[in-house]
């Protein structure tokens, strides 16, 4: 079983719409979580880091972390082309001395069309 | 701040060739890290060096080595490059409190 586990995709939403990306975790010690965007050729940008239960939102995302059902999610509202990339949810495993040291999802595709 | 630099950008290499990725970072970082990206495999740990002069294996350390340079640079070395390490490679730089791994821009080696 992968430790951190994407929906598989890929996902299309209108232009304006709601784009909801979820994650999932195997390890239940698992502190800390974070949502990368990738656009095609380049490197994972951090758009998100969600420590605790509940919501946390910046601007149009939102990040949602449930550890009693070990599910992370990204909320992106009024969804623009600009947000077309693939979404990489990563996650601190709990246990050992590893710094830092972070578990990465397989990715989600967003295309949001006009 | 230049954040996480990463020289080359791309790469050729024959295979049995060797050569080194060189990676820096400007935002006093203890821990620093490898991956390589493949299609349908997503980013794999390599090696990664949670403090100056400590570095450990991560998911898939075969054939390659490192150096924690110092606390800014972590290099990354093929010393004989195979097709199979024709990939995507990242380096990121986190502070310890925090996690937040940041990127570099990445270097497209290919071995043929």
């Amino acid at each position: 079983q992968k430790e951190v586990e994407q929906n598989s995709g890929p996902l299309s939403v209108p232009e304006g719409a709601i784009a909801s990306l979820n994650c999932t975790y195997s390890d239940r010690g698992s502190q800390s979580f974070f949502w990368y965007r990738q656009y095609s050729g380049k490197s994972p940008e951090l758009i998100m880091s969600i420590y605790s239960n509940g919501d946390k939102e910046d601007g149009r995302f939102t990040a949602q972390l449930n550890k009693a059902s070990q599910y992370v999610s990204l909320l992106i509202r009024d969804s623009q082309p600009s947000d077309s990339a693939t979404y990489l949810c990563a996650g601190k495993l709990s246990g050992g001395t590893s710094y830092g040291k972070l578990t990465f999802g397989q990715g989600t595709i967003l295309t949001v069309h006009p | 701040n230049a954040g996480v630099t990463q020289t080359p950008k791309f790469q050729v290499l024959k295979t049995g060739q060797s050569m080194t990725l060189q990676c820096a970072q400007d935002m006093n970082h203890n821990s620093m890290y490898w991956y390589r990206q493949d299609p349908g495999m997503g980013l794999r740990l390599i090696y990664y060096s949670a403090s100056e002069g400590t570095t450990d294996k991560g998911e898939v350390p075969n054939g390659y080595n490192v150096s924690r340079l110092n606390k800014r640079e972590f290099s990354l070395r093929l010393e004989s490059a195979a097709p199979s390490q024709t990939s995507v490679y990242f380096c990121a730089s986190s502070e310890r409190w925090t996690d937040e791994q940041y990127f570099g821009p990445g270097t497209r080696l290919t071995v043929t």
